[in-house]
């Protein structure tokens, strides 16, 4: 059981607009903010989004994210099929003194 | 361009320890403000933060792992441990090496290492 809370799968058509939710309490999400990792297949996960709504250089503005309460959530718009991967988010937990991940997403492109 | 390597034995009897290396090259695990972590993910499985030295040497441990972890820094060679003790087949695993870094103000896993995989088995 993860600490943080994601649900196991989602899906979506190309162009069309994707959210995957992350869900903790106010040990973690609550008083931290959201890293969003994507990890396709065999590969090691990349940083997409930072500070719960940051994008680093290099990740497409299709990608967003935002945070509100213990929650958090990733969007991705204009959906494509190189979308097609795991996606995790993570935060610092005050509690545990350590880094806590959701379950992973996984996202496909129908 | 900092990139990271994990190295070590791909076959771990239980109740033995786990060892892997992590080179870190293009910058220097001894500066600026950097954690050096070590994250794992069973097969098909969720990530799990194991836990990070500081450019200090300062350390801090998964709560759930702390009893069997250790890591540590060889500033000599740009290189940072993994030591899990008492390793059984839960601990089956791709293990990567990781960054940690202030990105405009915040922490995350910058750069991640490509990932070793470690089987523990008879």
């Amino acid at each position: 059981q993860s600490v943080l809370t994601q649900p196991p799968s989602a899906s979506g058509t190309p162009g069309q607009r994707v959210t995957i939710s992350c869900s903790g309490s106010s040990s973690n999400i609550g008083s931290n903010s959201v890293n969003w990792y994507q990890q396709v297949p065999g590969a090691a996960p990349k940083l997409l989004i930072y500070s719960s709504n940051q994008r680093p250089s290099g990740v497409p503005d299709r990608f967003s994210g935002s945070k509100s309460g213990t929650s958090a959530s990733l969007a991705i718009s204009g959906l494509q099929s190189e979308d097609e991967a795991d996606y995790y988010c993570a935060a610092w937990d005050d509690s545990l003194s350590g880094w806590v991940f959701g379950g992973g997403t996984k996202l496909t492109v129908l | 361009q900092v990139q990271l390597q994990e190295s070590g034995p791909g076959l771990v009897k239980p109740s033995q320890t786990l060892s892997l290396t992590c080179t870190v090259s293009g910058g220097s695990i001894s500066s600026g403000f950097y954690y050096w972590s070590w994250i794992r993910q069973p097969a098909g499985k969720e990530l799990e933060w194991i836990g990070r030295i500081y450019t200090s040497g300062s350390t801090n441990y998964n709560p759930s792992l702390k009893s069997r972890v250790t890591i540590s820094g060889d500033t000599s060679k740009n290189q940072f441990s993994l030591k899990l003790s008492s390793v059984t087949a839960a601990d089956t695993a791709v293990y990567y090496c990781a960054r940690e870094a202030l990105v405009s103000g915040y922490y995350a896993f910058d750069i991640w290492g490509q990932g070793t995989m470690v089987t523990v088995s008879s």
